[in-house]
């Protein structure tokens, strides 16, 4: 059965350091998006691309993040200064079709843990 | 401003159903109703998915209210491995696809 995958599975870094998480959603997908939780809250939206741009983004998303599609088949997720208050679970997801309207179950990887120390 | 509402906690015996309610009395008539779990902090798992029509899969099945602002999920014989975080998900915003994850239940399936 196909799936999401994500690495590094844990990524421990240094306050002001760039990380990139990295994502390879299900082959045929073409939605793909990029969540959060800090430890013990609520799983947050962060931002969503479709056709090789940004379709959505949250007040989090703000401009230390970025997201890319360098190769057709890896999504990464950038952070270029970490601070303390980034760390969390990153979690990728991906859907064949658009969810809200047309019915497109998300498949969420398995989350990458950033640690900002 | 929650887009969904569920109670916090659940339990429920091993072999009984679990029932799982949430309230989305906002949701458009067009819009979809997804269920997850999540266990520990593993990804959250698709469960089932509704419009407006009951829905049955080998996981569980989807009961939506005819006025569509209110859903149960159902697992039919429960196991300790379904114990989990439940998540009722409707659309994160009114153009978007993104979805809006509540506080969700915490469901514990007792031996």
């Amino acid at each position: 059965e196909p799936e999401v995958t994500q690495t590094p599975s844990h990524q421990v870094t240094q306050m002001g350091q760039e990380v990139i998480l990295r994502c390879v959603p299900i082959s045929n997908h073409l939605y793909f998006y990029w969540y959060r939780q800090i430890l013990g809250q609520k799983v947050e939206f962060l931002v969503s691309f479709y056709n090789n741009e940004i379709s959505e983004k949250s007040e989090i998303f703000d401009d230390q993040f970025s997201v890319e599609r360098p190769d057709g088949s890896n999504f990464t997720l950038k952070i270029r200064s970490t601070k303390l208050e980034d760390s969390a679970m990153y979690f990728c997801a991906s859907t064949a079709l658009p969810s809200g309207l047309a019915g497109g179950e998300q498949f969420f990887g398995p989350g990458t843990r950033l640690t900002v120390l | 401003d929650a887009k969904t509402t569920q109670p916090p906690s659940m339990d429920c015996a091993e072999g009984r159903a679990a029932n799982l309610p949430c309230n989305h009395s906002t949701i458009s008539g067009n819009e979809y109703v997804y269920w997850y779990r999540q266990i520990h902090s593993q990804g959250p798992q698709y469960i089932i998915h509704g419009l407006k029509n009951n829905e049955t899969n080998e996981m569980a099945s989807l009961i939506i209210t005819e006025d569509r602002k209110s859903s149960t999920l159902i697992l039919p014989h429960a196991t300790l491995r379904d114990t989990a975080v439940y998540y009722c998900i409707v659309r994160g915003s009114n153009t978007g696809n993104q979805f809006y994850f509540g506080t969700g239940t915490s469901l514990t399936v007792i031996p």
